[in-house]
């Protein structure tokens, strides 16, 4: 049991576009979920907390109208990267949480040009 | 002072020995405790637990935890090649806030 998807797995885009990642909890309802974004051998940063039917909680230093988060549901919360620049390509990665354990997704690796 | 903190490495050891990862937490309240391993280029896995002082022991992975000391360790025994890897500690506290540490970097050597 819990299992964290993601979608799509890898992705490549032109600079200026916008960008949707999906994040699904598969056995399991989450009323909130993680995004985090990793750069190449670096920790792990968290960028937002996902909540079903409310807002986002953004870290500080995170742009919230760059980096748009829909928790519409138990278990799909969906991570929008809007114009997309080089220095956005990173490995981002979502968790939900089953207790008091975070699972993680697969990761999407986007690379923009 | 950051919220966990582990050793980043790298650490090498002997395939067949014992690997020791150590992490220590700030706050004093805190009741979860957490491993997770990471493979390079992948997200990270969640390999063991713990809640109370004292050991838990799970095939090869032994963690051990020390409230008093806010210290807790991963015991890695008969070390495999496969297990070369970053091994993240993380902590959720007592404001239900999860952190994780910047990982330590493992390699087992054949």
């Amino acid at each position: 049991g819990a299992v964290v998807s993601q979608h799509p797995s890898r992705v490549i885009c032109k600079s200026g576009t916008s960008v949707k990642i999906e994040c699904r909890s598969l056995d399991f309802q989450a009323t909130t979920m993680f995004w985090y974004r990793q750069f190449p051998k670096k920790s792990l940063m968290l960028m937002a907390t996902s909540n079903e039917g409310s807002k986002a909680t953004y870290e500080q230093g995170v742009e919230k109208d760059k980096f748009l988060i829909n928790h519409a549901s138990l278990t799909l919360s969906t991570l929008t990267v809007t114009s997309a620049h080089p220095e956005d390509s990173s490995f981002y990665i979502c968790s939900a949480g089953v207790h008091y354990e975070q699972y993680f997704g697969p990761g999407t690796r986007l690379t923009v040009t | 002072q950051k919220e966990v903190e582990q050793n980043s490495g790298p650490l090498s050891v002997p395939e067949g020995a014992i690997a020791s990862l150590n992490c220590t937490y700030s706050d004093r309240g805190s009741q979860s405790f957490f491993w997770y391993r990471q493979y390079s280029g992948k997200s990270p896995e969640l390999i063991m637990s713990i809640y109370s002082n004292g050991d838990k022991e799970d095939g090869r992975f032994t963690a051990q935890l020390n409230k008093a000391s806010q210290y807790v360790s991963l015991l890695i025994r008969d070390s495999q090649p496969s297990d070369s890897a970053t091994y993240l500690c993380a902590v959720m506290n007592t404001g239900n806030q999860f952190y994780f540490g910047t990982g330590t970097s493992l390699t087992v050597i054949p």
